[in-house]
Formats: structure tokens, C-alpha cells, sequence
């Protein structure tokens, strides 16, 4: 059964970057076409970052594109987000995913548990 | 302020039968079909349904889902109090040319 797993730094300072990696596990990162970083800020609902195909093209949500990269490490099994110039709001629980499809539908079949990612000085 | 609406909170007896809703516009829910998770917080979000009706492989039958227009219906039923969770919806959206999420419903079984 594929399993996902965040990981990086619990704390960032102020106008720095935030960087996260997703280890994907009983799996190949190659099975899947995307793979998405969603946040969820505290007392707010989730919001989409982006996502990244196994073979590295991505889309960015646009409220986010300007400070926002995700990369693919297919040796690794695993994919990335980095995100620049992060304020307290960039505060939140951040998740990697994995996209399921079904009849031309999207979903995500398989999440990280999470990881809190703080802003503060 | 989530995309979609849903109610903050939902609660049922064991044995019950409770809905939860969730509301969007024409550019996501009106447009695209919506999937359904459950959180139990600490843990790892899980798909319950997807393209508006289809249960994942281990899902119960107990859990149901439906959508009509811009807005959508997630039912269980039999309630268990290992169903106590959040739930949230999501779709796609055609502004965002992303998924958008609701706030979720905190369900609590009595």
C-alpha cells in the first residue's frame, strides 16, 4: 500500500523559504501522472499549492505561482516544495498527494498525514 | 474562507442516518463532480467518495454520495463512532484550474 510521508523544518523565519519534501513509499513516484502539495492554516480550510507530474511539468494554484516551486525526484521517490518570501500567513499543515482518476474524474487517493509549518522569527 | 460551504458541525446516534452538505458555484461544483475525505486529525486524510458516487475499494456502503447542481451530499448511514471525524469536499474548479476544498464538518457521534 503507497504511503506518503512530508518532511522539513517545523519553523521558518520571515521573508525566508519554506522547503518540504514527500517520500512516496510501496510505490513508484512514476505511477501516478500528479503529485500535490495542499496547506490547511489554522481555523481555515484546505487550499491547493500545486502539483507536479512524475516527469516534472507543473501547475501552480495562481494565488500562490509567484513564490511557489515543486520539483519531482524520480531516483529518490520523492517530490518537493519550495516556497519563498513566506509570511506568519504561510503558517499551516501542509500535505503532499497523490492524484487518483476515474472516468476523466481527479481526486486524491493517498495523502501524507501532515506536517505544521510555522512562521515566526 | 473555503470555496465550498459546508456546515462547521453534524451529529447523529449510532445507528443513525446524518447528512452533510456542501455548496459551490457554477465554475466547481456546477461543473465537476465532487469527492468526499475523512480526517480524523493526527492522521492522514482518506478518500470516502469519489466522482460523486464511487466508493474506493474498503470503503463501507454505509457511506453514499450525491450532487445535484452546485451543490453536493455526503450520507451515512448506520452510524458508527468510529465514523467521528471531519469531512470535506472537494472539486475541481475551473477558475483555479485546481481543486478547491470546503471547510469541513466536524461529525460527532452521540
Amino acid at each position: 500500500q503507497m504511503q506518503l510521508q512530508e518532511s522539513g523544518p517545523g519553523l521558518v523565519k520571515p521573508s525566508g523559504t519554506l522547503s518540504l519534501t514527500c517520500a512516496v513509499s510501496g510505490g513508484s513516484i512514476t505511477s501516478s501522472n500528479w503529485w500535490s502539495w495542499v496547506r490547511r492554516p489554522p481555523g481555515k480550510g484546505l487550499e491547493w499549492i500545486g502539483e507536479v507530474y512524475h516527469g516534472g511539468t507543473t501547475n501552480y494554484n495562481p494565488s500562490l505561482e509567484s513564490r511557489v516551486i515543486i520539483s519531482v525526484d524520480r531516483s529518490k521517490n520523492q517530490f518537493s516544495l519550495n516556497l519563498t518570501s513566506v509570511t506568519a500567513a504561510d503558517t499551516a499543515v501542509y500535505y503532499c498527494a497523490k492524484e487518483g482518476r476515474h472516468l476523466g474524474e481527479s481526486f486524491f487517493d493517498c495523502w501524507g498525514q501532515g506536517t505544521l509549518v510555522t512562521v515566526s522569527s | 474562507q473555503s470555496v465550498l460551504t459546508q456546515r462547521p458541525s453534524a451529529s447523529g446516534t449510532p445507528g443513525q442516518r446524518v447528512t452533510i452538505s456542501c455548496s459551490g458555484n457554477n465554475s466547481n461544483l456546477g461543473n465537476n463532480a465532487v469527492n468526499w475525505y475523512q480526517e480524523v486529525p493526527g492522521t492522514a486524510p482518506k478518500l470516502v467518495i469519489h466522482s460523486n458516487n464511487q466508493r474506493p475499494s474498503g470503503v463501507p456502503d454505509r457511506f453514499s454520495g450525491s450532487k445535484s447542481g452546485t451543490s453536493a451530499t455526503l450520507a451515512i448511514s448506520g452510524l458508527q463512532s468510529e465514523d467521528e471525524a471531519d469531512y470535506f469536499c472537494a472539486t475541481w474548479d475551473d477558475s483555479v484550474k485546481g481543486p478547491v476544498f470546503g471547510g469541513g464538518t466536524k461529525l460527532t457521534v452521540l
